[in-house]
């Protein structure tokens, strides 16, 4: 079974406009961690914002919130105000087992993206 | 604080070669993990590296190898080249020190066996 999956292949938003991008995970875990990465056509993964699975706020950074529904398991993204620049691949990501303690552990399991295109 | 940092930008190989990529962790961060993302894909974890050993492996073969040094570089190293390792190849770096979504990737080194 997928652990994170991204439903939406592309997505087309209008400049200036509000957009979300969904994100369903899957995990048995209690501690996790949610994260979305912007991937510009250089290949470079921009880390865009993170959701602990035990934060009660969602969390907000600058024009993106991600809206965390941990019945649902759902984590999607929501670019307020796009922009042009904002055109390029997001990735939805999960690291589980945070609760382990001792070394950090670094794995993340992605989803398959979704191609973000801004119009003007 | 200095990002990370990968090299080179672009190789090709041929099949059978082996080949080594390197990364240069944050400044601050001990742990380095490798990711392997296929055209289209997104990107797959292939081992971690926390205090010079590797502590984490996805599914890939022995093949794919690791070091990670004192200064908390890393490299990547893969020997008998299939086509199907063309991809490309970040490296991302995070901390026991600092917070969980503290994980930042590196420019990507991007790989095409011949």
């Amino acid at each position: 079974a997928q652990k994170i999956t991204q439903t939406q292949p592309g997505m087309f938003v209008q400049e200036k406009e509000a957009v979300t991008l969904d994100c369903t995970y899957d995990t048995s875990d209690q501690s996790y961690g949610l994260f979305w990465y912007k991937q510009p056509s250089s290949g470079e993964m921009i880390f865009l914002i993170y959701q602990g699975s035990y934060d009660e706020q969602n969390a907000t950074e600058g024009r993106y919130s991600l809206n965390f529904q941990k019945a649902r398991k759902s984590a999607n993204l929501v670019i307020s105000a796009s922009q042009l620049g904002d055109s390029a691949m997001y990735f939805c990501a999960m690291r589980e087992g945070l609760a382990a303690g001792g070394t950090s552990y670094g794995k993340l399991t992605f989803g398959q993206g979704t191609i973000l295109t801004v119009h003007p | 604080e200095t990002g990370v940092t990968q090299s080179p930008t672009h190789l090709i190989k041929t099949r059978g070669q082996q080949v080594t990529l390197r990364c240069s962790s944050q400044s601050g961060h001990n742990t380095v993990s490798w990711y392997q993302q296929a055209l289209g894909q997104g990107p797959q974890f292939i081992f971690q590296y926390y205090r010079e050993e590797e502590n984490g492996r996805g599914n890939f073969p022995p093949r794919f190898s690791g070091l990670q040094f004192p200064n908390y570089s890393s490299e990547l190293n893969v020997n008998a080249l299939e086509l199907d390792d063309s991809a490309l190849y970040l490296c991302a770096s995070s901390s026991d020190r600092r917070r969980a979504y503290e994980q930042y990737f590196g420019p990507g080194t991007r790989l095409t066996v011949t």
